[in-house]
């Protein structure tokens, strides 16, 4: 199994242009989730999706969109990036999103700057 | 939502047992209590989760008094690679993973 994958692992992009982070978890979690990290913070939660078909904003959702594809997959895209958006990007899946704390497994990330 | 307080930074040395404390005053009957792990340049681990009393697994062990308004992370003699970040979530674990609390292992 190989968990959850992410693509690319780094990308590199001009201010307005546009990309889409991809996202597959093999382990057939019903949830999935995308989050950032900026250098010495911990991460913000962009958006979620706690089922296929659905999809919900987390706290900083502001430049982003998501597609849950499918039950593997879950997509991020920036439409036109910015130089703020320059960060690392995780993607995560659990089997459930209430509050019995599903263990979440998460990506190796994407390093992504925007210049 | 809990939210989570943690030390910014603590320092130890190999072989000796590190407590890292988590208060979370306002955690719901509900909620439980996850603790993950990251190394630089690696998405998070998860650790450890409990929801009361005592839980030991073959990493750390997790200790939460009867009022479960905090909670520590114990970790036994640790060694240079247990320097990570480690973050402390209560609840809907989705939305906050806070700045963590900065460990680093002297030799």
């Amino acid at each position: 199994n190989a968990g959850v994958t992410q693509t690319p692992k780094f990308q590199v992009l001009k201010t307005g242009q546009s990309m889409t982070l991809q996202c597959a978890q093999d382990m057939n979690h019903n949830s999935m989730y995308w989050y950032r990290q900026d250098p010495g913070m911990g991460l913000r939660l962009i958006y979620y999706s706690a089922s296929e078909g659905t999809t919900d904003k987390g706290e900083v959702p502001n430049g982003y969109n998501v597609s849950r594809l499918n039950k593997r997959e879950f997509s991020l895209r920036l439409e036109s990036a910015a130089p703020s958006q320059t960060s690392v990007y995780f993607c995560a899946s659990s089997e459930g999103t209430d509050s019995l704390g599903y263990e979440q497994y998460f990506g190796p990330g994407t390093r992504l700057t925007v210049t | 939502l809990a939210k989570t307080t943690q030390p910014i930074s603590m320092d130890s040395y190999e072989g000796q047992e590190v407590n890292i404390t988590c208060s979370h005053n306002n955690i719901a009957t509900n909620d439980y209590i996850t603790w993950y792990q990251q190394f630089p340049s690696q998405g998070p681990r998860f650790i450890i989760q409990g929801y009361k009393t005592k839980v030991t697994n073959e990493v750390a062990s997790l200790f939460i008094p009867a009022d479960r308004k905090s909670s520590t992370l114990s970790l036994p003699r640790v060694s240079l690679s247990d320097t990570a970040v480690y973050y402390c979530l209560v609840g809907d674990d989705k939305i906050i993973f806070g700045k963590g609390t900065r460990l680093h292992i002297l030799p």
